[in-house]
């Protein structure tokens, strides 16, 4: 069954120091894979997503996310972290040209510190 | 647009009642989610609907769940009766063709007692 694993469920770093979050997934296709943020109290926003191409894309605040089909990484990183990007993140999946349900990873919960 | 809008945002209900869930997507996406989201279970699909028609409700846990999408601007995710298992955070998003992002909404925080 096709299934997304983010291993690190806690992480904590300090402002302005570099970040990766990790995912992982499993499938034989490559999938369509999404990075989601969710602060305290809110909905989920989509930060990035890829598709096909490019295996580095670019998203919004800062964050970057690299495709590596020969790992099954979707990895999300940014180089200097800010207060406000404490919040959890959320890798998300769903194969291509099938249904269209998300299959999402249990989160990793971002901490920052001043 | 003001993106995917539910309510309401907080729903507290004692065990046994009837609780009604409301979700309006954004105009012109013609697929619409139920998420499901509790700290055991994370993230969960309940059911989606294409062009206003059930498409998935394998993830319904129990018949005391239903959703109805009567039109393309309104959906309902109904629980009757609630029990205090039910108590979660429960999403609506919505997206506009095949294999395109979902935009959420803010959710509902459900709390059973």
């Amino acid at each position: 069954a096709q299934s997304v694993t983010q291993p690190d469920i806690h992480i904590t770093v300090s402002e302005g120091a570099s970040l990766e979050l990790r995912c992982n997934y499993s499938y034989g296709a490559t999938p369509y894979l999404f990075w989601y943020v969710q602060s305290p109290g809110q909905g989920l926003q989509l930060l990035l997503k890829y598709f096909s191409g490019d295996t580095l894309v670019q998203g919004i605040k800062g964050f970057e996310a690299e495709f590596k089909r020969s790992q099954s990484s979707f990895n999300l990183r940014k180089p200097s972290v800010h207060w406000s990007d404490a919040a959890e993140y959320f890798c998300a999946r769903y194969p291509p040209g099938s249904a269209r349900q998300l299959t999402f990873g249990s989160g990793t919960q971002l901490t920052v510190l001043p | 647009d003001a993106g995917v809008i539910q309510s309401p945002r907080h729903e507290v209900t004692e065990m046994g009642q009837e609780v009604t869930l409301r979700c309006k997507p954004i105009s012109g996406h013609d697929y619409l989610f139920w998420y499901r989201q509790t700290m055991m279970r994370g993230l969960e699909l309940l059911i989606y609907f294409n062009n206003n028609v059930p498409i998935d409700d394998s993830g319904m846990p129990e018949d005391r769940f239903s959703a109805k999408m009567p039109n393309a601007s309104f959906s309902t995710l109904k629980i009757q009766p609630s029990e205090p298992r039910d108590s979660a955070v429960y999403f609506c998003a919505s997206s506009n063709r095949e294999n395109t992002e979902a935009f959420f909404g803010q959710g509902t925080r459900l709390t059973v007692v």
